[in-house]
């Protein structure tokens, strides 16, 4: 059972967009639509942002947007606010079993 | 309102056992899976266990594999985490969270701290 693969950090200025990474494999991301991806402020809980690969639940921004191809999974955020440094996690699930990427921070200059 | 509140955290010794709680409110328990989730402190979010809506089927990561059981009583709309042979690596706040896939609604997680 290992993680997902996910940059450490990423960057951007307000207004820009950033894209934030999540290799996986064949068995895991590559065989399910079942990716979600999550966001984190210190000291909260995470929060849903994206399920199966491109779906926003309801009151999440379309800022906030998934994709997928081959074995990696990608969160792509446009019009970068300052509200948006936080960590970002992926997830998988992959039938028996639930898998987290190792999170990327999300830093707005 | 649509909850999730955990309780049950708690300072303990290695080798000791603890047993988590988590009260579900405002949507139908036995309707879901349902998934503990947690978090070493400064470290990434970590999968650890769920169980189906009946409680029938249930499921574990390795580090936990007969150490840990999960199991839920649908009267009570709640889900436990029992905790037994407890290691300084299973520091970490616990979160549990409503269905496998989706993960859609999180507790704000209990503080588990194990001492050596």
């Amino acid at each position: 059972q290992s993680a997902l693969t996910q940059p450490r950090s990423v960057s951007g200025s307000p207004g820009q967009s950033v894209t934030i990474s999540c290799a996986g494999i064949s068995s895991d991301v590559g065989s399910y639509n079942f990716v979600s991806w999550f966001q984190q402020h210190p000291g909260k809980a995470p929060k849903l942002l994206i399920y199966d690969v491109t779906k926003r639940p309801s009151g999440v921004p379309d800022r906030f947007s998934g994709s997928k191809s081959g074995n990696t999974a990608s969160l792509t955020i446009s019009g970068l606010q300052a509200e948006d440094e936080a960590d970002y996690y992926c997830y998988s699930y992959a039938g028996r079993s639930g898998m987290f990427g190792g999170g990327t921070k999300l830093t707005v200059l | 309102e649509v909850q999730l509140v955990e309780s049950g955290g708690d300072l303990v010794q290695s080798g000791g056992s603890l047993r988590l709680s988590c009260a579900a409110s405002g949507f139908t328990f036995s309707s879901y899976a349902m998934s503990w989730v947690r978090q070493a402190p400064g470290k990434g979010l970590e999968w650890v266990s769920d169980v189906s809506g009946s409680g029938d089927n249930t499921y574990y990561t390795d580090s936990v594999k007969g150490r840990f059981t999960i199991s839920r009583d649908n009267s009570k709309s709640t889900l436990y985490l029992q905790m037994n042979s407890l290691r300084g690596e299973d520091t970490a706040v616990y979160y549990c969270a409503k269905d496998v896939r989706y993960l859609d609604l999180w507790g704000r997680g209990t503080l588990v701290t194990v001492s050596s």
